[in-house]
Protein backbone atom coordinates (compact mmCIF):
# COMPACT_ATOMS: atom_id res chain seq x y z
CA UNK A 1 0.00 0.00 0.00
CA UNK A 2 1.34 3.29 -1.20
CA UNK A 3 0.30 5.68 1.07
CA UNK A 4 3.67 7.97 1.35
CA UNK A 5 6.68 7.86 -1.66
CA UNK A 6 9.82 9.22 -0.71
CA UNK A 7 12.83 8.92 -2.52
CA UNK A 8 15.09 6.64 -0.57
CA UNK A 9 18.11 8.73 -1.86
CA UNK A 10 21.65 8.05 -1.08
CA UNK A 11 21.96 12.25 -1.11
CA UNK A 12 25.36 13.51 -0.30
CA UNK A 13 25.80 17.50 -0.22
CA UNK A 14 29.05 19.37 1.21
CA UNK A 15 28.82 21.32 4.35
CA UNK A 16 26.83 24.16 4.30
CA UNK A 17 23.96 23.31 1.27
CA UNK A 18 20.69 24.02 1.38
CA UNK A 19 19.01 20.15 1.77
CA UNK A 20 15.41 19.77 -0.14
CA UNK A 21 14.03 16.53 1.14
CA UNK A 22 9.98 15.50 -0.21
CA UNK A 23 7.41 13.57 0.32
CA UNK A 24 4.48 12.59 -1.63
CA UNK A 25 1.28 10.87 -0.26
CA UNK A 26 -2.33 9.69 -1.72
CA UNK A 27 -4.99 10.08 1.39
CA UNK A 28 -6.30 13.68 1.26
CA UNK A 29 -7.80 13.35 4.90
CA UNK A 30 -4.18 13.40 6.22
CA UNK A 31 -3.53 16.38 8.36
CA UNK A 32 -0.49 15.75 10.56
CA UNK A 33 2.54 15.68 8.79
CA UNK A 34 6.01 14.83 10.80
CA UNK A 35 9.46 14.65 10.04
CA UNK A 36 11.94 12.60 11.84
CA UNK A 37 15.73 12.14 11.91
CA UNK A 38 17.02 8.53 12.70
CA UNK A 39 20.52 7.45 13.04
CA UNK A 40 22.07 4.43 12.95
CA UNK A 41 20.62 2.25 15.26
CA UNK A 42 18.34 4.52 16.83
CA UNK A 43 14.90 5.27 17.04
CA UNK A 44 13.21 7.93 15.18
CA UNK A 45 13.67 11.43 16.68
CA UNK A 46 11.16 13.94 16.06
CA UNK A 47 12.20 17.15 14.39
CA UNK A 48 9.36 18.97 12.68
CA UNK A 49 5.48 18.52 13.24
CA UNK A 50 3.12 20.29 11.03
CA UNK A 51 -0.87 20.51 11.44
CA UNK A 52 -2.75 21.06 7.97
CA UNK A 53 -1.28 23.41 5.35
CA UNK A 54 1.50 25.71 5.72
CA UNK A 55 5.38 26.55 6.88
CA UNK A 56 6.71 25.82 10.08
CA UNK A 57 10.63 26.82 10.89
CA UNK A 58 12.60 25.79 14.15
CA UNK A 59 16.23 26.83 13.31
CA UNK A 60 17.93 25.40 10.53
CA UNK A 61 14.79 23.51 9.62
CA UNK A 62 11.74 24.32 7.78
CA UNK A 63 8.63 22.62 6.98
CA UNK A 64 6.24 22.88 4.26
CA UNK A 65 3.27 20.75 3.48
CA UNK A 66 1.08 21.67 0.38
CA UNK A 67 -2.01 19.54 0.73
CA UNK A 68 -3.15 20.60 -2.76
CA UNK A 69 -0.32 18.91 -4.38
CA UNK A 70 -0.01 16.11 -1.91
CA UNK A 71 3.29 17.28 -1.10
CA UNK A 72 5.55 18.02 1.68
CA UNK A 73 9.11 19.57 2.21
CA UNK A 74 11.94 19.74 4.63
CA UNK A 75 14.56 21.93 3.97
CA UNK A 76 17.75 22.37 6.08
CA UNK A 77 19.71 25.61 6.07
CA UNK A 78 23.16 25.32 6.60
CA UNK A 79 23.75 21.89 6.86
CA UNK A 80 26.20 20.22 9.25
CA UNK A 81 27.98 16.94 9.04
CA UNK A 82 26.06 16.16 12.13
CA UNK A 83 22.61 16.36 9.83
CA UNK A 84 24.17 12.81 8.45
CA UNK A 85 21.33 10.62 9.33
CA UNK A 86 17.77 8.97 7.77
CA UNK A 87 14.94 11.48 7.38
CA UNK A 88 11.69 9.84 7.31
CA UNK A 89 8.50 11.43 6.63
CA UNK A 90 5.17 10.26 8.43
CA UNK A 91 2.00 11.21 8.00
CA UNK A 92 -1.82 10.53 9.76
CA UNK A 93 -5.40 11.35 9.36
CA UNK A 94 -6.18 11.11 13.28
CA UNK A 95 -2.54 11.91 14.91
CA UNK A 96 -2.60 8.45 16.27
CA UNK A 97 -1.89 5.74 13.23
CA UNK A 98 1.35 7.03 11.61
CA UNK A 99 1.99 6.11 7.58
CA UNK A 100 6.10 6.77 6.84
CA UNK A 101 7.78 7.17 4.20
CA UNK A 102 10.86 4.76 3.15
CA UNK A 103 13.77 7.38 5.08
CA UNK A 104 16.26 9.65 2.82
CA UNK A 105 19.65 9.04 3.29
CA UNK A 106 21.86 12.22 4.19
CA UNK A 107 25.20 12.28 4.35
CA UNK A 108 26.80 16.20 4.87
CA UNK A 109 30.46 16.40 3.65
CA UNK A 110 32.72 18.32 5.44
CA UNK B 1 16.28 14.40 29.65
CA UNK B 2 13.50 11.16 29.86
CA UNK B 3 14.11 8.74 27.49
CA UNK B 4 11.93 5.66 26.59
CA UNK B 5 13.77 2.23 27.13
CA UNK B 6 13.45 -0.72 25.55
CA UNK B 7 14.51 -4.28 26.42
CA UNK B 8 16.04 -6.63 25.32
CA UNK B 9 18.49 -4.88 22.39
CA UNK B 10 18.27 -7.89 20.85
CA UNK B 11 16.16 -11.12 20.57
CA UNK B 12 16.92 -14.19 18.62
CA UNK B 13 13.76 -17.02 18.69
CA UNK B 14 13.10 -20.00 17.11
CA UNK B 15 10.03 -20.11 14.38
CA UNK B 16 6.90 -20.53 16.39
CA UNK B 17 8.04 -19.49 19.79
CA UNK B 18 6.82 -16.79 21.73
CA UNK B 19 8.43 -13.60 22.62
CA UNK B 20 7.69 -10.19 25.00
CA UNK B 21 9.41 -7.35 23.79
CA UNK B 22 9.30 -4.98 26.82
CA UNK B 23 9.09 -1.29 26.99
CA UNK B 24 9.33 1.63 30.14
CA UNK B 25 7.84 4.74 28.46
CA UNK B 26 8.31 8.18 29.77
CA UNK B 27 6.23 8.69 33.08
CA UNK B 28 3.94 11.03 32.41
CA UNK B 29 2.61 9.89 29.10
CA UNK B 30 -0.70 8.35 28.61
CA UNK B 31 -0.30 6.91 24.74
CA UNK B 32 1.78 4.52 23.97
CA UNK B 33 2.59 2.13 20.65
CA UNK B 34 4.55 -0.36 19.19
CA UNK B 35 6.23 0.30 15.26
CA UNK B 36 8.22 -2.18 13.81
CA UNK B 37 10.92 -1.43 10.66
CA UNK B 38 11.74 -4.90 8.54
CA UNK B 39 15.58 -4.25 7.65
CA UNK B 40 15.37 -1.98 4.35
CA UNK B 41 11.40 -1.09 4.25
CA UNK B 42 9.56 1.55 6.26
CA UNK B 43 8.79 2.30 9.58
CA UNK B 44 5.37 0.33 10.29
CA UNK B 45 2.50 1.47 12.98
CA UNK B 46 1.29 -1.50 14.94
CA UNK B 47 -0.89 -0.49 17.36
CA UNK B 48 -1.63 2.41 19.73
CA UNK B 49 -2.73 2.05 23.37
CA UNK B 50 -4.63 4.62 25.83
CA UNK B 51 -6.17 3.98 29.15
CA UNK B 52 -5.60 0.27 29.46
CA UNK B 53 -7.15 -0.02 25.53
CA UNK B 54 -6.05 -0.39 22.02
CA UNK B 55 -7.17 2.50 20.77
CA UNK B 56 -5.99 1.82 16.95
CA UNK B 57 -4.42 -1.23 15.42
CA UNK B 58 -2.94 -1.90 11.90
CA UNK B 59 -3.64 -4.42 9.22
CA UNK B 60 -0.12 -6.33 10.51
CA UNK B 61 -1.99 -6.64 14.24
CA UNK B 62 -3.47 -9.20 14.04
CA UNK B 63 -4.19 -12.35 16.35
CA UNK B 64 -0.48 -13.40 17.15
CA UNK B 65 -0.01 -9.38 18.52
CA UNK B 66 -0.89 -8.62 22.08
CA UNK B 67 0.06 -5.69 24.23
CA UNK B 68 -0.47 -5.13 27.60
CA UNK B 69 0.35 -2.82 30.49
CA UNK B 70 1.15 -5.27 33.13
CA UNK B 71 1.76 -2.66 35.76
CA UNK B 72 2.66 1.60 35.92
CA UNK B 73 5.56 1.84 34.11
CA UNK B 74 5.82 -1.37 31.75
CA UNK B 75 4.29 -1.70 28.27
CA UNK B 76 4.74 -5.33 26.33
CA UNK B 77 4.25 -6.68 22.79
CA UNK B 78 3.83 -10.09 22.91
CA UNK B 79 4.24 -11.93 19.73
CA UNK B 80 2.36 -15.93 20.27
CA UNK B 81 3.81 -17.53 17.67
CA UNK B 82 6.59 -16.41 15.94
CA UNK B 83 7.40 -16.28 12.41
CA UNK B 84 10.42 -15.99 9.58
CA UNK B 85 8.76 -12.61 8.56
CA UNK B 86 8.22 -11.27 12.36
CA UNK B 87 12.20 -10.45 12.21
CA UNK B 88 12.33 -6.89 12.22
CA UNK B 89 13.27 -3.66 14.78
CA UNK B 90 10.72 -3.06 16.62
CA UNK B 91 10.19 0.60 18.64
CA UNK B 92 7.97 1.72 21.02
CA UNK B 93 6.88 5.11 21.31
CA UNK B 94 5.23 7.41 23.99
CA UNK B 95 3.36 10.74 23.87
CA UNK B 96 2.06 12.88 26.78
CA UNK B 97 -1.05 13.15 24.68
CA UNK B 98 -2.85 12.70 21.33
CA UNK B 99 -0.24 14.39 18.65
CA UNK B 100 -0.45 17.88 18.42
CA UNK B 101 1.17 21.05 18.20
CA UNK B 102 2.68 20.49 22.11
CA UNK B 103 2.73 16.80 21.94
CA UNK B 104 5.54 14.70 20.56
CA UNK B 105 5.76 11.29 20.24
CA UNK B 106 8.96 10.24 21.43
CA UNK B 107 10.76 6.80 19.87
CA UNK B 108 12.66 3.70 22.49
CA UNK B 109 16.29 2.50 20.70
CA UNK B 110 14.45 -0.66 19.32
CA UNK B 111 14.84 -4.35 20.03
CA UNK B 112 16.26 -6.44 16.99
CA UNK B 113 13.94 -9.44 16.91
CA UNK B 114 15.65 -11.97 14.73
CA UNK B 115 13.21 -15.41 14.05
CA UNK B 116 15.44 -18.53 12.63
Amino acid sequence: QKEVEQDPGPLSVPEGAIVSLNCTYSNSAFQYFMWYRQYSRKGPELLMYTYSSGNKEDGRFTAQVDKSSKYISLFIRDSQPSDSATYLCAMSETGNQFYFGTGTSLTVIP
Amino acid sequence: EPEVTQTPSHQVTQMGQEVILRCVPISNHLYFYWYRQILGQKVEFLVSFYNNEISEKSEIFDDQFSVERPDGSNFTLKIRSTKLEDSAMYFCASSEGVISSTDTQYFGPGTRLTVL
